[in-house]
């Protein structure tokens, strides 16, 4: 079984500034891949990055980059030049690769970080 | 295009009621998963349905059941309902060998 652990229950920064969340996770597996999810207060999951673990150079979307560290089993998630709109839930969350033909792998989740962007 | 379309809402249920709970996937997709999330928490995996079958299944009882149908809607049911089942219940759409699952904004189910 996947476990996904976010040891930063909240942070806070200054609107404008780079913060840097992090993630590990622990599996057996060897082809995966991981994803930061933002939830804001209207509940609806939002993906913000996805990471293929076959794939050493670190996913970037934007302003948000990842630092994927497979032997460590690390997943962290840098957001630079922060915003308001940022303020949300953020949860790293784990899929193993899918082989069967049909339907897809179940995502595994974190408890998430409060991210709260401070004007 | 609508995205992913859950209802209602909000719901409130008194204890040992049931529950019927809907999903609409975003166009273009098969496959349908529902999530639980406790205040606090992550989403926990209940099930997931691909082509009206029950595919694969979270640490969940038997009193959550579900049923997808041929336009691909899903809907999840809860019976004998515990004050423990109060949560987000969230609906995710994806298709076949896709990893971006999109996400409806939830139904919150509040037992009593």
């Amino acid at each position: 079984a996947q476990t996904v652990t976010q040891s930063q229950p909240e942070m806070s920064v200054q609107e404008a500034e780079t913060v840097t969340l992090s993630c590990t996770y622990d599996t057996s597996e060897n082809n995966y891949y991981l994803f930061w999810y933002k939830q804001p207060p209207s509940r609806q999951m939002i993906l913000v990055i996805r990471q293929e673990a076959y794939k050493q150079q670190n996913a970037t979307e934007n302003r948000f980059s990842v630092n994927f560290q497979k032997a460590a089993k690390s997943f962290s998630l840098k957001i630079s030049d922060s915003q308001l709109g940022d303020t949300a839930m953020y949860f790293c969350a784990f899929m193993k690769h899918f082989y069967k033909d049909f339907g897809n792998e179940k995502l595994t989740f974190g408890t998430g970080t409060r991210l709260t962007i401070i004007p | 295009d609508a995205g992913v379309t859950q209802s209602p809402t909000h719901l409130i249920k008194t204890r040992g009621q049931q529950v019927t709970l809907r999903c609409s996937p975003k166009s273009g997709h098969d496959t349908v998963s529902w999530y639980q999330q406790a205040l606090g928490q992550g989403p926990q995996f209940i099930f997931q349905y691909y082509e009206e079958e029950e595919r694969q299944r979270g640490n969940f009882p038997d009193r959550f059941s579900g049923h997808q149908f041929p336009n691909y809607s899903s809907e999840l049911n809860v019976n004998a309902l515990l004050l423990g089942d109060s949560a987000l219940y969230l609906c995710a759409s994806s298709s076949v060998r896709n990893t971006e699952a999109f996400f409806g904004q939830g139904t919150r189910l509040t037992v009593v």
